[in-house]
């Protein structure tokens, strides 16, 4: 099976810090896509990545980055975290055609 | 553009009673059409998936979904609720001319089972 790990379950940080979110996938897929989770409006594209170094943006990119130097590794980057960025972050791989694999999740708290 | 809208944020069943969980969906090309079941505290697990084959669409756990063209709906049923289905519930489209699947998510519906 193709697993999709995100590094942190649960995160809290400070309104301004810098934040890295980490996702690893097992499966050699070229797709990578990061999404977040609020309640009542499902899942939101933020960025997304078809091949190394490669990335594009998704419906609401404003206020984050990403990187993806290895094919398996694709990082969401909160350059200045604000408070309404807490949420569920979703990271997901995808094979063209095969359908995705999402990992776990990581709710991110900003105070 | 493409778009799903689920048209209950809530659906309340008695174990042993049939589930609908209602969708309908906009795409300007054939769409792919997906649900996925999120349990509490876990990440998405593909339920079925439509891709121009079969209308009815079996899925994992019993449940199974019916693309309508005609009404543009892809509503997801089981015959009959488990304790373990309560969940929540998306339906997702993708437009099938496009070489990179790109996912729309709906807004999701809360599945609750009572004893």
């Amino acid at each position: 099976d193709v697993k999709v790990t995100q590094s942190s379950r649960y995160l809290v940080k400070r309104t301004g810090e810098k934040v890295f979110l980490e996702c690893v996938q097992d499966m050699d897929h070229e797709n990578m896509f990061w999404y977040r989770q609020d309640p009542g409006l499902g899942l939101r594209l933020i960025y997304f990545s078809y091949d190394v170094k490669m990335k594009e943006k998704g419906d609401i990119p404003e206020g984050y980055s990403v990187s993806r130097e290895k094919k398996e590794r694709f990082s969401l980057i909160l350059e200045s975290a604000s408070t309404n960025q807490t949420s569920m972050y979703l990271c997901a791989s995808s094979f063209r055609g095969h359908g995705y694999t999402f990992g776990s999740g990581t709710r991110l708290t900003v105070v | 553009a493409q778009s799903v809208t689920q048209l209950d944020s809530h659906v309340s069943v008695s174990e042993g009673t049939p589930v609908l969980l209602r969708c309908n969906y906009s795409s300007s090309y054939s769409p792919s059409l997906f649900w996925y079941v999120q349990h509490p505290n876990k990440g998405l697990q593909l339920l079925l998936k439509y891709t121009s084959a079969a209308t009815l669409v079996k899925g994992i756990n019993g449940f199974e979904a019916e693309f309508k063209k005609s009404e543009t709906s892809f509503h997801l049923t089981k015959p009959s609720a488990h304790m373990s289905d309560a969940a929540e519930y998306f339906c997702v489209v993708s437009p099938m001319n496009t070489g990179f699947q790109k996912l729309v998510f709906g807004t999701g519906t809360r599945l609750l089972v009572s004893p």
